[in-house]
């Protein structure tokens, strides 16, 4: 199992374009999450995925977009990329809900380092 | 709104202690917590997971403990190594679907 993998690595971006991050599971996990890490202000939550189909804001979705066609797949998109977007983005999956949320283990993939001048 | 705090910022130890990595909260309702290595320029491996009925979480020399009541989540590493060098990062899920992280602890093993 790859587990959970990102596309690309880094990019570096001029303000004003836009960008897909992919990120793939072969875990069959159905929930899937966005996350950027910043200096400072930690891992939060950007959107995130119950199932194919659906997608749900979290904490910090403003400039971003998400799509999840495939089960597999979670897509976060920036139209018009700004420098508050530098960051370092994570994707996460985590299994279905079996007896509750307290077996929701979720795990990650290595990272997308982007970089908006 | 959760608040997760981790202290020590910052931990240098030589090798072969035995140290305690604390994680404090303040909102009791919990699912659960994970905690996370993170090596630099890498993501995040999940070291252990524990449910809210449970009080610890065993996995070779890691041992993590919860106390709802207190607000603390402990991580205890014997025995530390080199290798354990990392950021060390706790996070709660108290909203189903999101975990709300604390800022991590840098610990540098010497040898």
């Amino acid at each position: 199992n790859a587990g959970v993998t990102q596309t690309p690595k880094f990019r570096v971006l001029k303000t004003g374009q836009s960008m897909t991050l992919l990120c793939a599971q072969d875990m069959n996990h159905e929930y899937m999450y966005w996350y950027r890490q910043d200096p400072g202000m930690g891992l939060r939550l950007i959107h995130y995925s119950v199932g194919e189909g659906t997608t749900a804001k979290g904490e910090v979705p403003d400039g971003y977009n998400v799509s999840r066609l495939k089960k597999q797949n979670f897509l976060l998109g920036l139209e018009s990329a700004a420098p508050s977007q530098t960051s370092v983005y994570f994707c996460a999956s985590s299994y279905s809900i079996i007896g509750g949320w307290t077996y929701n283990e979720q795990f990650f993939g290595p990272g997308t380092r982007l970089t908006v001048l | 709104k959760q608040e997760v705090t981790q202290i020590p910022a910052a931990l240098s130890v030589p090798e072969g202690e035995n140290l305690v990595l604390n994680c404090s909260f303040t909102d009791s309702a919990i699912y659960n917590l994970q905690w996370f290595r993170q090596d630099p320029g890498k993501g995040l491996t999940s070291l252990l997971l524990i449910q809210s009925s449970q009080r610890e979480q065993t996995s070779g020399r890691l041992n993590a403990s919860l106390d709802k009541s207190s607000g603390r989540s402990t991580l205890y590493i014997a025995a530390s190594q080199p290798g354990d060098s990392a950021t060390y990062l706790c996070a709660f899920n108290n909203a189903g679907n999101m975990l709300t992280f604390g800022g991590g602890t840098r610990l540098m093993v010497k040898p």
